[in-house]
C-alpha cells in the first residue's frame, strides 16, 4: 500500500539549513509529485511548495523563495526539502503529501510529518 | 494569493446531530481544464492530516458516507450528517486551483 516515510525530529540553532526526507512506497514515484506542507505549533496548515516526480519541475510559495529547495530522487523514490536561514518562526511539523503530475488534487496520502525546532 | 475563509472557526456539535462547514474563496476556483480543485481535509489531535473530500464532492475511499462536499465557483460547504465522536478534529479546506495552493484557517470540531 502507499506510504510515505519521514526523517527524524531535528533541532536547529538560528541560521543554520535542515533538509527533510520523504521516501515513498507502494505506487510510481515519477507518476506523481509531491506537496510540502508545515505546521507551526498550534496552528493552521501552510502549503510551501510542489515538485514533480517525473521531470522536477517545482513551484515554491513566494514566502520561502530564495531559501527553500525541493528536489526528488527517481532511484531511491524520494523527495527531500532543505529550508535555509532558519529562525524561530520555521519552528513546525513539516510534511510531506502526494499530489497529482499535474498539481492540484493534493494529499491523498501524507506522511507522519518531521519536527523541526529551532532554537539557540 | 487566493484567500480562503472558513466559518465558523468553531463549532461545538451534539453528537449525532449533523455539522456544516462553510469555505469561500476570493476567486473562483475553476480551473482553466474544467476541474474545480477545492479539498476538505480532517486533523486529529497529533495526527498527520487526512483527505475526506477532493475536487469539491468526491469521498475519498475509507471516508464514511456521513460525510460529503458540495459548492461551486467561490462558495463550498463541508456536511457531517451525525456527528461522531471520531469526527472530533479541525477542518481545512485547501484550493488546488491557482499557485500557490492555499489552505483556510481551519475549523475546530469538538463535542458539546
Amino acid at each position: 500500500q502507499v506510504q510515505m516515510v519521514q526523517s527524524g525530529t531535528e533541532v536547529k540553532k538560528p541560521g543554520a539549513s535542515v533538509k527533510v526526507s520523504c521516501k515513498a512506497f507502494g505506487y510510481t514515484f515519477s507518476d506523481y509529485a509531491i506537496s510540502w506542507v508545515r505546521q507551526a505549533p498550534g496552528q493552521g496548515l501552510e502549503w510551501m511548495g510542489w515538485i514533480s516526480g517525473f521531470k522536477g519541475d517545482r513551484y515554491y510559495a513566494q514566502k520561502f523563495q530564495g531559501r527553500i529547495t525541493m528536489a526528488t530522487d527517481t532511484s531511491t523514490s524520494t523527495a527531500h526539502m532543505e529550508l535555509r536561514s532558519l529562525t524561530s518562526d520555521d519552528t513546525a511539523v513539516y510534511y510531506c503529501a502526494r499530489d497529482t503530475i499535474s498539481g492540484g488534487t493534493t494529499g491523498r496520502y501524507w506522511g507522519q510529518g518531521t519536527l523541526v525546532t529551532v532554537s539557540s | 494569493d487566493v484567500v480562503v475563509t472558513q466559518s465558523p472557526l468553531s463549532l461545538p456539535v451534539t453528537l449525532g446531530q449533523p455539522a456544516s462547514i462553510s469555505c469561500r474563496s476570493n476567486e473562483s476556483l475553476v480551473h482553466n481544464d474544467g476541474n474545480t480543485y477545492l479539498h476538505w481535509f480532517q486533523q486529529r489531535p497529533g495526527q498527520s492530516p487526512r483527505r475526506l473530500i477532493y475536487n469539491v464532492f468526491n469521498r475519498d475511499s475509507g471516508v464514511p458516507d456521513r460525510f460529503s462536499g458540495s459548492g461551486s465557483g467561490t462558495d463550498f460547504t463541508l456536511k457531517i450528517s451525525r456527528v461522531e465522536t471520531e469526527d472530533v478534529g479541525v477542518y481545512y479546506c485547501m484550493q488546488g486551483t491557482h499557485w500557490p495552493f492555499t489552505f483556510g484557517p481551519g475549523t475546530k470540531v469538538d463535542i458539546k
